[in-house]
């Protein structure tokens, strides 16, 4: 079965830190994505970055970057010089392309002490 | 703003009554779906639709009937619901169901059932 696992259920970071939020997947397909969404007070999912697995350059975007180990499944997402608006539940997910399912993790709450 | 649109935002309903979700998209995708997040769960698939076609039923009560009248409108109707059926009630749309297409999230329905 295709799962992805967050260790972390909160994580806490000062404001203009880096922090770092974990996630590792189990899969047998070799063509897939990875995705880190955020979820703010709001509801509204929004897509932070993206990864598909056949790059092996990490992905980036803005402050947001991620350590991308196919070998080890591992997903993590690093958020530099955190800001107050970045406090949101966060989730890493992947997708197949069998059935083109997101599959998402449980979710890490992050905070941000201003 | 995703560009796709749920109502009702809150809905409480007794176990007796019949209501509808309502997912609208305005991003000319083809692929809609519904998912239910409940609080410390990973986000569950409930339905796929790709072309107005249902794709997949994830083993969902039927309780939980789906219509899918054309690409850019997707509903939910509920009927004899139980109190463990409250969660928040998220769709999503992509261009396509292959695995490099980014899924677009509503703001959710947060549904209570009494």
């Amino acid at each position: 079965a295709q799962t992805v696992t967050q260790s972390q259920p909160e994580m806490s970071v000062q404001e203009a830190e880096t922090v770092t939020l974990s996630c590792t997947y189990d899969t047998s397909e070799s063509d897939y994505y990875l995705f880190w969404y955020k979820q703010p007070p709001s509801r509204q999912m929004i897509l932070v970055i993206r990864q598909e697995a056949y790059k092996q350059q990490n992905a980036t975007e803005n402050r947001f970057s991620v350590n991308f180990q196919k070998a080890a499944k591992s997903f993590s997402l690093k958020i530099s010089d955190s800001q107050l608006g970045d406090a949101a539940m966060y989730f890493c997910a992947y997708r197949t392309g069998s059935q083109g399912n997101l599959i998402f993790g449980k979710g890490t709450k992050l905070s941000v002490k201003p | 703003e995703t560009g796709v649109t749920q109502t009702p935002r809150h809905l409480v309903m007794g176990m007796t009554n019949k209501k509808s979700l309502k997912c609208e998209q305005h991003l000319g995708h083809n692929a809609m779906y519904w998912y239910k997040q409940s609080a410390k769960k990973p986000l569950e698939l409930m339905f796929v639709y790709n072309f107005k076609e249902q794709t997949e039923n994830n083993s969902v009560p039927s309780r939980f009937s789906p219509e899918c009248p054309n690409s850019s409108h997707l509903f939910l109707h509920l009927h004899t619901l139980q109190p463990e059926d409250s969660a928040l009630y998220l769709c999503a749309s992509s261009q396509e169901l292959g695995v490099y297409t980014e899924a677009f999230f509503g703001q959710g329905t947060r549904l209570t059932v009494v």
